[in-house]
């Protein structure tokens, strides 16, 4: 099967400062692109997507910056809480590499009180 | 509105044995994906079925399998288990796509195989 990374590297952030997740895309003619937070024991979530023609994207506490020169996305979270506490996935897709998402290793976030 | 939904929630097979598992999509979500999570590991695309054809697969030997009834559910047969077949199964759904680019995929909470 496919896949990016056999482990997970973890960020530890301290409650109440910034987070920022990186990721590191393989396809540079990747159309979209988009982050999932997984919690223990659930799916992943939707947090936020951006397309290719865009290089930045604002949600509630969350910012995805995309640079496509280096094919490096990031995801931002503001004033992060204990609820932030999860595994991060980032996922690439390309009409043309057969139009399914390919999600990358995952960055599980540590947030300490 | 439910989510994606699916079925059961864990399981436990020995080596050789077949497994189904089962997903439901959200209503009014036509396609439907399977992937695969192994412990500590990222998601591995299976399957991507749109209404009712399998569109897309991934890199998986065939004993993996599956289909999409005419409701939009979807199955997910393994044959011939393995001890590395043992992860979460994560079935996701979202709007027609096979015409357009895949983007938001919800995602149900998954089936743990154990295979021992």
């Amino acid at each position: 099967g496919e896949s990016v990374g056999l482990h997970l590297p973890t960020l530890s952030v301290q409650e109440g400062d910034n987070s920022i997740i990186n990721c590191a895309y393989s396809n540079s003619a990747s159309d979209y692109f988009i982050w999932y937070k997984q919690e223990s024991g659930k799916g992943p979530q939707f947090i936020i997507d951006i397309r290719s023609n865009m290089d930045k994207r604002q949600g509630q506490r969350v910012t995805v910056l995309l640079n496509k020169t280096v094919k490096h996305l990031s995801l931002q979270i503001a004033a992060t809480q204990p609820g932030d506490s999860a595994v991060y996935f980032c996922a690439e897709n390309t009409w043309a590499a057969g139009n399914k998402l390919t999600f990358g290793g995952g960055t599980r976030v540590l947030v300490k009180p | 509105e439910a989510g994606v939904t699916q079925s059961p929630t864990h399981l436990i097979k020995t080596r050789g044995q077949q497994v189904t598992l089962r997903c439901s999509p959200i209503s009014g979500h036509t396609s439907v994906y399977w992937y695969q999570q192994a412990l500590g590991l990222g998601l591995q695309f299976l399957l991507w079925y749109d209404e009712g054809e399998e569109r897309n697969r991934g890199n998986f030997p065939p004993r993996f399998s599956g289909r999409q009834f005419p409701n939009y559910s979807s199955e997910l047969n393994v044959n011939a288990l393995e001890l590395e077949d043992s992860a979460l199964y994560l079935c996701a759904s979202s709007l027609p796509r096979h015409r357009a680019l895949i983007e938001k995929l919800f995602f149900g909470s998954g089936t743990q195989l154990s295979v021992l």
